[in-house]
């Protein structure tokens, strides 16, 4: 699996949009990027996935270059409960997502 | 989304004795489960890959022997630590691979901490 790259922490602040980069420069064609993010001591939940369209579903937005070796997930009005550790992973997705290694992901803390 | 009940949320025990964890897909079923620990501020760490009716793949470094994991039926995988020690106090998550809405996601379940004393 190709790895990632994220910056280890973030602010945003409630009620702005909150913008999560991911490098993944050594992506392959047939890999998708997906994120995950885990709220303090809870399992990991899943956001969003994308393979080279933008994504948009209820929780966020994942925006991917057009080269593909970065993607941004935006939460579009951030909250309080969406301070969390976000993970952007790399994996063979759509009919075998197969095993997701995680990084070190983006620690976003909301504030008020 | 599909629901993954991970069991027990705690456990302390003491050095030397085997804990299980369990670990149950509840709408779902789910022929491939994976393990994952997870020490304090660290990213998750996936110990091994379950498969229904088979043995599990155990990563590189993970002991196969310290870690058992049985995934006897299409809704349930359970790891048990054998001979526990304190080293082995850490976060163990499981996550089941779903199909949903034309594409394969993992959900997770909640977390069982372990504490050995």
């Amino acid at each position: 699996d190709a790895k990632t790259t994220q910056p280890p922490s973030m602010d945003c602040a409630e009620g702005r949009a909150a913008n999560l980069p991911c490098n993944h420069s050594t992506i392959s064609g047939n890999e998708y990027v997906y994120w995950y993010r885990q709220i303090h001591s809870q399992g990991p939940q899943y956001i969003i996935h994308g393979l080279k369209n933008n994504e948009t579903n209820e929780m966020a937005s994942l925006i991917i270059t057009e080269d593909r070796k970065s993607s941004t997930l935006i939460l579009p009005h951030a909250t309080l409960r969406d301070t969390a550790v976000y993970y952007c992973i790399v994996t063979l997705g759509g009919g075998n997502t197969g095993k997701l290694i995680f990084g070190q992901g983006t620690t976003l803390q909301v504030k008020p | 989304g599909a629901v993954v009940s991970q069991h027990p949320s705690r456990v302390i025990c003491k050095s030397g004795t085997s804990v299980k964890i369990e670990c149950r897909s509840l709408d779902f079923q789910a022929t491939t489960m994976f393990w994952y620990r997870q020490f304090p501020k660290k990213s998750l760490m996936l110990m091994a890959t379950s498969n229904e009716g088979s043995k599990a793949t155990y990563e590189q470094g993970v002991e196969k022997d310290k870690f058992l994991i049985n995934h006897a039926s299409l809704t349930l995988s359970t790891l048990t630590v054998t001979s526990a020690h304190p080293e082995d106090s850490s976060f163990y998550i499981c996550s089941a691979r779903v199909r949903d809405r034309g594409y394969e996601k993992l959900f997770f379940g909640s977390g069982t901490q372990l504490s050995v004393l």
